[in-house]
């Protein structure tokens, strides 16, 4: 079982919509990272916590360190925002980021 | 800073050649990691080092994969000899502090073995 769940898997949504999508983990973890990666592209790292929130223009992550869940939020979301989100952790044992499998959101006009 | 550097960006190959890949890190960064993205297995960590030293590479996929790390601001990932199912984007990153520091990736190498 992968340390990292991610849901759900695939997301469409119209432009405009409140997007969420969530991560739970079931180690220990030091801090956890959100990504974005756009078809064909490379990776980006939007956020790292280990805890609370934080917010980057529409972007806003959350993390409960006790549940062992994060969630990423997109206000008024725009079909640019169009890519694959991954959560990856960095446990309190591990020496690299453990990778979820991924949420692919497409947003339509 | 440009960033982490891979090259090249698309490389495509044939069965039994020798294939290296390329990666620059960000200057100051002190550990290095190479990963691998395919459709059925994601991301996954093939090795990483700190201070240019192979930390772990219990992630690397058989003898045929070596990697190196010569220079702080220089490392290679060698696939020798290359197969079909070596077939992935490979992603360099590196970071200044493996656990709680900003994490930088490469824009990967597209690697097409046919």
């Amino acid at each position: 079982k992968n340390e990292v769940e991610q849901s759900p898997q695939n997301l469409t949504a119209q432009e405009g919509e409140f997007i969420t999508i969530n991560c739970s983990y079931s180690v220990g973890i030091s801090a956890l990272h959100w990504l974005q990666q756009h078809p064909g592209g490379g990776i980006v790292s939007l956020f790292m916590l280990s805890s609370g929130k934080k917010k980057h223009g529409r972007l806003i992550a959350t993390i409960n360190i006790q549940e062992k869940h994060s969630s990423l939020h997109i206000t008024a979301s725009h079909p640019r925002d169009s890519a694959v989100y991954i959560c990856a952790v960095f446990s309190n044992s591990g020496y690299a980021l453990n990778f979820g499998k991924g949420t692919s959101l497409l947003v339509t006009p | 800073d440009a960033g982490v550097i891979q090259s090249p960006r698309h490389e495509v190959t044939e069965m039994g050649q020798e294939v290296t890949l390329r990666c620059k890190p960000i200057s100051g960064h002190d550990y290095l990691f190479w990963y691998r993205q395919t459709m059925m297995r994601g991301l996954e960590l093939l090795i990483y080092f700190n201070n240019n030293v192979p930390i772990d590479d219990s992630g690397m996929p058989e003898d045929r994969f070596s990697a190196k790390m010569p220079n702080a601001s220089f490392s290679t990932l060698k696939i020798q000899p290359s197969e079909p199912r070596d077939s992935a984007v490979y992603f360099c990153a590196s970071s200044s502090n493996r656990r709680t520091g900003g994490y930088t990736f490469g824009s990967g190498t597209r690697l097409t073995v046919v």
